[in-house]
């Protein structure tokens, strides 16, 4: 069966400092993988999505960014944090365009 | 461009009561329309999806494309129901679509 994870679980980070978050999937391949980013009241923010190995489009410009290295690894990044990057950062997959997707566990991100 | 729209931030309601969580959307084309629950500390998960017209943990949504609706309903609400849920809608594209969640808090 098909698994996804997510690490870290929580991550506290000074403001100015790098960011890596990692996803990835098994027992599956070429998964449709995506970045949420989801704040109470306001919903699940879509960042980015890749449809395979190096294809990363962005939805939100802002001072995140997103790799793809691997067909079941995605890479959530960030060269220098700031406070408005604080959330909860989810990765989700789907085998096809339009279906369901599949969700990972998030990482708490605090940025102080 | 599509749109979610869930017009409830929180619903309270008693156990054993019935429930409506509400979502409309705009979208000119066929969508694919789904529901998603996420229980206190877990995961994010599928609840259930229109094309399967199917009955999970007694909810039931009905896709009305006359009034560009998929309300979620359940006719006797359990505590264990309580929890957040997103409507949510996907086209042809890889760009899903979800409405902002309503928090559903069912009380014994």
């Amino acid at each position: 069966s098909q698994t996804i994870h997510q690490w870290p679980a929580t991550l506290v980070q000074p403001v100015g400092s790098p960011l890596s978050l990692e996803c990835t999937v098994e027992g599956t391949s070429n998964p449709n993988l995506y970045w949420y980013r989801q704040a109470a009241g306001r919903g699940l923010q879509l960042l980015f999505y890749s449809v395979g190995i190096g294809q990363i489009s962005s939805e939100v410009p802002q001072n995140l960014s997103a790799s793809r290295p691997q067909d079941r690894q995605f890479i959530l990044s960030s060269k220098k944090l700031l406070l408005s990057d604080s959330g909860f950062y989810l990765c989700a997959w789907s085998q096809l365009a339009g279906y369901e997707q599949y969700f990972g566990p998030g990482t708490r991100l605090t940025v102080t | 461009a599509q749109r979610v729209t869930q017009p409830e931030k929180l619903l309270s309601v008693f156990k054993g009561a019935p429930v409506e969580l509400k979502c409309n959307y705009s979208y000119s084309g066929s969508p694919e329309l789904f529901w998603y629950v996420q229980y206190s500390r877990q995961r994010l998960q599928l609840l259930l999806r229109h094309i399967s017209r199917e009955s999970i943990k007694g909810f039931t949504a009905d896709l009305n494309k006359g009034e560009t609706s998929f309300h979620l309903k359940k006719p006797f609400a359990q505590e264990e129901d309580s929890a957040m849920y997103y409507c949510a809608l996907t086209t042809g594209s890889y760009i899903p679509t979800f409405g902002r969640g309503t928090s559903l808090i069912v009380h014994p």
